[in-house]
């Protein structure tokens, strides 16, 4: 069965510095993965996904993802965070199961921006 | 705009009550989902249905109910059964069995038992 784990609960850097938020998942067949984003009292939003193709995928606002397969891993980078960036961020990837697809979520990283 | 739209943002629950809280979308998707969240818990599922008059059990539905009797709608009963119910609960919706579509979310409604 397909799982996400989260390696960090908490992640707290500085305005401008970089950032790596780690995801690993585990299963045995072909995956889609994301990564969605949770600001306070709001819902999640879609950041970034992989389906196929290239193993590093970009979202809009500056944040990369990159799919390694031989290490189940899918992490979350940014060059320079903002103070902006400052939210909960969630792992995910697609399981089946009873004859549906259901995304299962790791347990969520929040990451805090200090000035 | 699509979107899936949550209501009401706060609910507040004395012991014992039944609520409701509402989940409309108009994405045209055919699987609706419900979350409960609760702090460094992640994400755990309540249930979640893919067709009209249809719904399954997630991982956490004792003290919940669900139904589906539109495809626009899927609202959840927190019951009294329901022994610690104070959470953020989210509501998603997605393509059915479209894996690499993702789910969109509403922004959640915040209950309280006071």
């Amino acid at each position: 069965a397909q799982s996400v784990t989260q390696l960090d609960s908490q992640v707290p850097v500085f305005e401008e510095a970089p950032v790596e938020l780690r995801c690993n998942y585990s299963s045995s067949v072909s995956v889609y993965l994301f990564w969605y984003v949770q600001y306070p009292n709001q819902g999640l939003q879609l950041l970034l996904k992989y389906l196929s193709g290239s193993t590093l995928v970009e979202s809009i606002n500056g944040f990369e993802a990159e799919f390694n397969k031989s290490q189940t891993s899918f992490h979350l980078r940014k060059p320079s965070v903002h103070i902006s960036d400052t939210a909960e961020y969630f792992c995910a990837v697609t399981r089946f199961s009873g004859g549906a697809q259901k995304l299962v979520f790791g347990q969520g990283t929040r990451l805090t921006i200090n000035p | 705009d699509g979107g899936i739209t949550q209501s009401p943002k706060y609910l507040f629950r004395k012991e014992g009550q039944n609520v409701t809280l509402s989940c409309e979308q108009n994405l045209n998707h055919d699987a609706m989902y419900w979350y409960r969240q609760d702090p460094g818990q992640g994400l755990r599922l309540i249930y979640y249905s893919q067709i009209v008059n249809d719904f399954q059990k997630g991982d956490i539905a004792e003290g919940y109910s669900v139904s589906r009797e539109k495809k626009e709608s899927f609202p959840l009963t927190v019951t009294s059964a329901q022994k610690n119910p104070t959470a953020f609960y989210l509501c998603a919706s997605s393509i059915l069995n479209r894996g690499n579509y993702g789910y969109t979310f509403g922004s959640g409604t915040r209950l309280t038992v006071v």
